[in-house]
């Protein structure tokens, strides 16, 4: 079965710097990666995805991801972060064949300091 | 329309009541899903509709009882439920359960309080 690692409980970034949030996955196969941000008592919105092609995918609100098969790696990353990112970040997998759902890493809440 | 709306936004309820949380979708997806969603953790997901039949259910207590009365809708039937059922309820919808075609589109969730 496939699982999701999100090394970082929390993340504490001052504005305008730059963002990493990490993502590993383990999977046999090439995965369908997800990025979905969760603001609090909100619902979950998909920042991007990664189904196959260029390894660097861009999103929404200035995100970008980077799929590193070596690493099975699938880290966001934003170069410069506002006070509004401040939420919780969820990297998800799912399968590329068959029926599948989503798999959850437990997520990443990012802080945004002034 | 590319929304997941869902109903009520806030629901209070004691153990002995019934209530229902619903959820709807107008894009066409064949596959829909409830989780549930305690305080820092990611969603759990709870039970999954792929063409209106249901799919997956993951081991949930009976006292929830799914309900996808057409391609839309799906219902999530409450009843003398625990505090510890208290959490926020997710609804998504994806265009199918196959691979390729499960990225999830969420709803902004039903808050739960059991008292």
């Amino acid at each position: 079965a496939q699982s999701v690692t999100q090394p970082d409980i929390h993340i504490t970034v001052s504005e305008g710097a730059s963002l990493e949030l990490r993502c590993n996955y383990s999977y046999g196969a090439t995965p369908y990666l997800f990025w979905y941000v969760q603001s609090p008592g909100q619902g979950l919105q998909l920042l991007l995805k990664y189904f196959s092609g260029d390894t660097l995918v861009q999103g929404i609100k200035g995100f970008e991801a980077e799929f590193k098969r070596s690493q099975s790696s699938f880290n966001l990353r934003k170069p410069s972060v506002h006070w509004s990112d401040a939420a919780e970040y969820f990297c998800a997998v799912g399968l590329n064949s068959g029926y599948s759902t989503l798999t959850f890493g437990k997520g990443t809440m990012l802080l945004v300091s002034p | 329309d590319t929304e997941v709306t869902q109903t009520p936004k806030h629901l209070v309820m004691g153990m002995t009541n019934k209530k229902s949380l619903k959820c709807e979708q107008h894009m066409g997806h064949r596959a829909m899903y409830w989780y549930k969603q305690k305080a820092k953790k990611p969603p759990e997901l709870m039970f999954v509709y792929s063409y209106e039949k249901l799919s997956i259910n993951e081991s949930v207590p009976s006292r929830f009882s799914p309900e996808c009365p057409n391609s839309s809708l799906l219902n999530l039937h409450l009843h003398a439920l625990q505090p510890e059922d208290s959490a926020l309820y997710l609804c998504a919808s994806s265009p199918s359960l196959a691979g390729g075609y499960n990225e999830q589109f969420f709803g902004p969730g039903t808050r739960l309080t059991v008292l």
